[in-house]
């Protein structure tokens, strides 16, 4: 089956730690984008990646890094920077000549 | 700096009914518009693009339509389901991969 995982489902935080969330892709997409989303409100940029090894920040990636070794995979680690991280983190991808954006199913990060 | 509001942010309908959600949107220089389903807790699933050159996009019971020039996009759901009940969200198209997504209108369909 062709489609985007994202793990884990839920996660847990403490204060102070960084935590990784992962997506991988095997849709053969080039772009990968990382979103928040927050009750009421739209989902917001994070991050995205258009090829291998070169990625872009988005509209809030302030306490967010991602990397992009390999074309499958987008992992997106939240820092002990980001001050409210609690929130539903959603991966994306998309094929270059493509106009539509795959979803992930999503992970819930809560922070304790 | 493009926005896109959804109205209403949540609309209960009975069975069988034929509804339209709406979506508006300030920045009329666009490359498509997409609307996407969500079921609590999911991630999103797209059920319809409309390039910026075109007026209309039909799948099945569904049907959304574009009107650049008034910034504005509806999403006509035919004879609706109990199944249908999810939140909609539009999602515009912008350049430099941008995409701006609206908050999304919660439907409930009653059996």
């Amino acid at each position: 089956d062709g489609g985007i995982t994202q793990s884990p489902k839920y996660l847990f935080r403490k204060e102070g730690q960084n935590v990784t969330l992962s997506c991988e892709q095997n849709l053969n997409h080039d772009a990968m984008y990382w979103y928040r989303q927050d009750p009421g409100q739209g989902l917001r940029l994070i991050y995205y990646s258009q090829i291998v090894n070169d990625f872009q920040k988005g509209d809030i990636a302030e306490g967010y890094s991602v990397s992009r070794e390999k074309k499958e995979s987008f992992p997106l680690t939240v820092t002990s920077a980001q001050k409210n991280p609690t929130a539903f983190y959603l991966c994306a991808s998309r094929s270059a000549a493509g106009r539509t954006q795959y979803f992930g199913p999503g992970t819930r990060l809560t922070v304790l | 700096k493009q926005e896109v509001t959804q109205i209403p942010a949540a609309l209960s309908v009975p069975e069988g009914e034929n509804l339209v959600l709406n979506c508006s949107f300030t920045d009329s220089a666009i490359y498509n518009l997409q609307w996407f389903r969500q079921d609590p807790g999911k991630g999103l699933t797209s059920l319809l693009l409309i390039q910026s050159s075109q007026r209309e996009q039909t799948s099945g019971r569904l049907n959304a339509s574009l009107d650049k020039s008034s910034g504005r996009s509806t999403l006509y759901i035919a004879a609706s389901q109990p199944g249908d009940s999810a939140t909609y969200l539009c999602a515009v198209g912008g350049g430099y991969q941008k995409v701006t997504f609206g908050t999304g209108t919660k439907l409930q369909v009653i059996p």
